[in-house]
């Protein structure tokens, strides 16, 4: 079976400080690896996704991370927040083989000025 | 060109009806997703088709029924509605390469009263 944890439901972060959510993964078989982002009242839309290869990917809006098979992590992170990246955002994991994608519970990141 | 469209975008309606939400992807993906997202903003999968046949169908009340005429399209028709419907329904698809992401509509809001 597949499943995904994030670590805390809120994170606040100030304008320009490091951003870091985190999500930790369950999986029998290397597993495909995923964030979204959900802006208010919209659909969810992917930042990044960590399939085979460099453990480091890079996503959309300045968003990157990295898959730690050892922590059987996918941390996301950003050098600086800014406004904008205020939403829920959601980590997901895929087990090869298989169509169904297990979303994490969200992490609602909010970003004061 | 919206590449995954669901309507209507709100759905008000009184307990005991009968609705329809549908949806279209116009990107070619094979394999199309109904997810129900709770007020918590849990993502939970209800069912999957592969081109026309279905092939993930999760422990959902029996009253919700999907309906795929071609793999473009991906219907979902609730009968006898209940205020635990109460939601937003996503629509998503997909590449068949499992190392894709979702594409997601912007969600179709339902209020059962």
């Amino acid at each position: 079976a597949q499943s995904v944890t994030q670590l805390g439901s809120h994170v606040s972060v100030s304008e320009g400080a490091l951003v870091l959510l985190r999500c930790n993964y369950s999986s029998s078989v290397p597993p495909y690896l995923f964030w979204y982002v959900q802006y208010p009242n919209q659909g969810l839309q992917l930042l990044l996704k960590y399939t085979t290869g460099a453990t480091l990917v890079k996503g959309i809006n300045g968003f990157e991370a990295e898959f730690k098979k050892s922590e059987t992590s996918f941390h996301l992170t950003k050098p600086s927040a800014h406004m904008s990246d205020a939403a829920e955002y959601f980590c997901a994991v895929r087990v090869r083989g298989y169509q169904k994608v297990t979303f994490g519970t969200g992490t609602k990141l909010q970003v004061i000025p | 060109d919206t590449a995954v469209s669901q309507t209507p975008k709100y759905l008000v309606t009184q307990m005991g009806n009968d609705k329809s939400i549908k949806c279209e992807q116009n990107l070619g993906h094979d394999t199309m997703y109904w997810y129900k997202q709770d007020s918590k903003k849990f993502l939970k999968i209800m069912f999957s088709y592969n081109n026309k046949e279905l092939i993930i169908n999760e422990t959902v009340p029996n009253r919700f029924s999907p309906k795929s005429p071609d793999k473009a399209h991906l219907n979902l028709h609730i009968n006898s509605l209940e205020l635990g419907d109460s939601a937003v329904y996503f629509c998503a698809s997909s590449h068949p390469e499992a190392g894709q992401g979702y594409t997601f509509g912007s969600g179709t809001r339902l209020t059962v009263v």
